[in-house]
């Protein structure tokens, strides 16, 4: 099974800031990993796909690079409703969730 | 307007079979681009893949949990089912299906979840 590995787990950022967030594959997984966000009782919402295409609504500030086994999720200039929990996706083969990072209010 | 809905029992029994229904509109189980997942999140802890169905019936599982798991559908009914065999207390979650878009392997709709609590 290929793994994905978040980092970091969590951290503290302020409105305003530039957050990045990191995702390691254990095999390549070519271009095949998808960003999403979760808050709390709600559904996950796609933001960006195979790598570094931002989905349709998703606001520009939110970027996504990288390719084989690591990539990156970029929030430009953090905003209030951006504060949760971001996770990683890979589709090359079958499906897995990476463990998550938390973006909390510093 | 593309929606997914999870419909089953909100609690269930040790030892018990969980069977989830996702009831889709605004698109057609046997679109050749699209397909249906299931995902779950425990309490406190990361989502996890469950399993897919595509159009063409293809079908995968998560490794660790393949031998308790079935997924099937009713393009009829529109509905994708997922069942869960010899339920425990660690499989308590919130159950999501998830519109694949088979282009980029991305969950691009969400339905909304269904939470399930294994309990005696």
């Amino acid at each position: 099974d290929i793994q994905l590995t978040q980092s970091p787990s969590s951290l503290s950022a302020s409105i305003g800031d530039i957050v990045t967030i990191t995702c390691r594959a254990s095999q390549s997984i070519s271009s095949h990993l998808n960003w999403y966000q979760k808050k709390p009782g709600r559904a996950p919402k796609l933001l960006i796909y195979t790598s570094s295409n931002l989905q349709s609504g998703v606001p520009s500030r939110f970027s996504g690079s990288g390719s084989g086994t690591n990539f990156t999720l970029t929030i430009s200039s953090l905003q209030p409703e951006d504060f949760a929990t971001y996770y990683c996706q890979q589709s090359y083969r079958v499906f897995t969730f990476g463990g998550g990072t938390k973006v909390e209010i510093k | 307007q593309v929606t997914l809905k999870e419909s089953g029992p909100v609690v269930v029994k040790p030892t018990e079979t969980l069977t989830l229904t996702c009831t889709v509109s605004g698109f057609s189980l046997s679109n050749s681009r699209l397909g249906v997942s299931w995902i779950r999140q425990p309490p406190g802890t990361a989502l996890e893949w469950l399993a897919q169905i595509l159009s063409n019936d293809e079908k995968a599982y998560n490794a660790s949990l393949k031998s308790r798991l079935t997924i099937s559908q009713d393009t009829s009914k529109s509905q994708v089912v997922l069942t869960m065999t010899n339920l425990d207390p660690v499989d308590t979650a919130t159950y999501y299906c998830a519109r694949i878009f088979k282009g980029s392997g991305a969950l691009d709709i969400w339905g909304q979840g269904t939470t399930v609590a294994v309990s005696s």
